[in-house]
């Protein structure tokens, strides 16, 4: 069956700009997750989402950061006024629910790069 | 609040040597650790995982064990194939009570490339 997908695979900016990232979880997970990815913190987590609320916000490194998720499936991550700091990979996971022993399986990622 | 250390790569090998990557965890509560791989161009995943202590995760010829005592999840494998090369993620996602509840907080990582 289809994986997590995620849009843009590849998204430059210019500093200042806001961005939009989306991801697709697998069809009938409840639990889908953010991550980032940057050469100086390697992964890191920012937000989770249990269907449609997010019990964990406390991942996000700024206000500039936030995320929705609608009708339990499509999330998107919004960062407002971008950072040269802000350019990594952000990871999106999903799994079956949020229980520590179900596997989360990740998207292929969208590379961010801010000019 | 919960973290997982790694140790430090890269890790070059020739073929068919023993690979041992060291992780150590702190956690409250009773987490599940995973080793996750990611091959070059491709995404994250799994590659085995245990939910509690003394638990052996196996895969793809891959081991780790759960040991509570130590706190570790070392991952080994007794021969290396060339293809194993990619870079490996070890993780912890902590029960009720544990900072890390309902996410996955990795290790560094670590590097490893298989020479022929």
């Amino acid at each position: 069956g289809a994986g997590v997908s995620q849009s843009p695979s590849n998204k430059v900016t210019e500093k200042g700009k806001d961005v939009e990232l989306r991801c697709d979880p697998i069809s009938g997970h409840t639990a889908l997750y953010w991550y980032r990815q940057s050469l100086g913190q390697g992964l890191e987590f920012l937000i989770y989402f249990q269907g449609n609320s997010a019990p964990d916000k406390s991942g996000l490194p700024s206000d500039r950061f936030s995320a929705e998720r609608t009708g339990g499936s499509v999330s998107t991550l919004t960062i407002q006024r971008t950072q040269q700091e802000d350019s990594a990979v952000y990871l999106c996971a999903s799994s079956l629910e949020v229980l520590v022993s179900y596997e989360q399986y990740f998207g292929p990622g969208t590379r961010l790069t801010v000019t | 609040g919960d973290s997982v250390t790694q140790m430090e790569g890269p890790v070059t090998l020739s073929e068919e040597a023993f690979l041992t990557i060291n992780c150590t965890y702190t956690a409250t509560g009773y987490p599940s650790l995973f080793w996750y791989v990611q091959y070059p161009g491709e995404g994250l995943q799994l590659l085995l995982k245990a939910t509690k202590a003394d638990d052996k995760g196996s895969n793809k010829g891959f081991e780790a064990t759960y040991r509570k005592e130590t706190t570790s999840f070392h991952l080994e494998k007794g021969s290396v194939q060339v293809s194993d090369s990619a870079v490996y993620f070890c993780a912890l996602s902590a029960g009720a009570g544990g900072t890390s509840y309902g996410k996955l907080t990795f290790g560094q990582g670590t590097i490893l490339t298989v020479h022929p």
